[in-house]
């Protein structure tokens, strides 16, 4: 069974960084691109950013370009999403997704930035 | 960026009903459109890759269709628990965009 399990959400105040995790298991994680997608309270789904199989080619959304960095350790089976100056509009659910059309989710974490 | 436009936002209908939700990208898009499912506090749930291609253990009353700019999910004989937001979503160019979803409530 495909699981992806993010973690490392919480409560920063803006201008702070925080840097989230999403372990994969049931699938062979290193032949996948993975995404970061994110959701405000109460507002539908954007994408975040995305990574190649082997961590060599990235994007981001405009809205986050220069202050995110999205990484992937094949090893360990997990990706990454480094969030660096973060603003209160960044606050959200961060959920990592497989495959370009999303195939499978995790549960989301939950970014609150506030001072 | 390619705009993806739902409506409606939101419907009511019946158990039984079937339900119609459209699609229209800004920009053709061959048929890189999937569809998800979202209920409160919930993580989406992916029903439709390829704009027509069923995800594995999702259930036949689901289809999907269209090409180019124009799509459309089609639920079948709708249930208590099919009441839930849906979205559409383009991964032909990035950055990869959704429509604005389309409540189906009772």
């Amino acid at each position: 069974e495909v699981q992806l399990v993010e973690s490392g959400g919480g409560l920063v105040q803006p201008g702070g960084s925080l840097r989230l995790s999403c372990a994969a298991s049931g699938f062979s994680f290193s032949t996948y691109r993975m995404h970061w997608v994110r959701q405000a309270p109460g507002k539908g789904l954007v994408w975040v950013s995305r990574i190649n199989t082997d961590g060599s080619d990235t994007s981001y959304a405009d809205s986050v370009k220069g202050r995110f960095t999205i990484s992937r350790d094949n090893a360990k089976n997990t990706l990454y999403l480094q969030m660096n100056s973060l603003r209160a509009e960044d606050t959200a659910v961060y959920y990592c997704a497989r495959a370009e059309y999303f195939g499978s989710w995790g549960q989301g974490t939950l970014v609150t930035v506030s001072s | 960026d390619i705009q993806m436009t739902q409506s409606p936002s939101s419907l009511s209908a019946s158990v039984g009903d079937r339900v119609t939700i459209t699609c229209r990208a800004s920009q053709g898009i061959s048929n890189y459109l999937a569809w998800f499912q979202q209920k409160p506090g919930r993580a989406p749930k992916s029903l439709i890759y390829a704009a027509s291609s069923l995800q594995s253990g999702v259930p036949s009353k689901f289809s999907g269709s269209g090409s180019g700019t124009d799509f459309t999910l089609t639920i079948n004989s709708l249930q208590p628990e099919d009441f839930a937001t849906y979205y559409c979503q383009q991964y032909h160019t990035y950055p990869l965009t959704f429509g604005g979803g389309t409540k189906v409530e009772i």
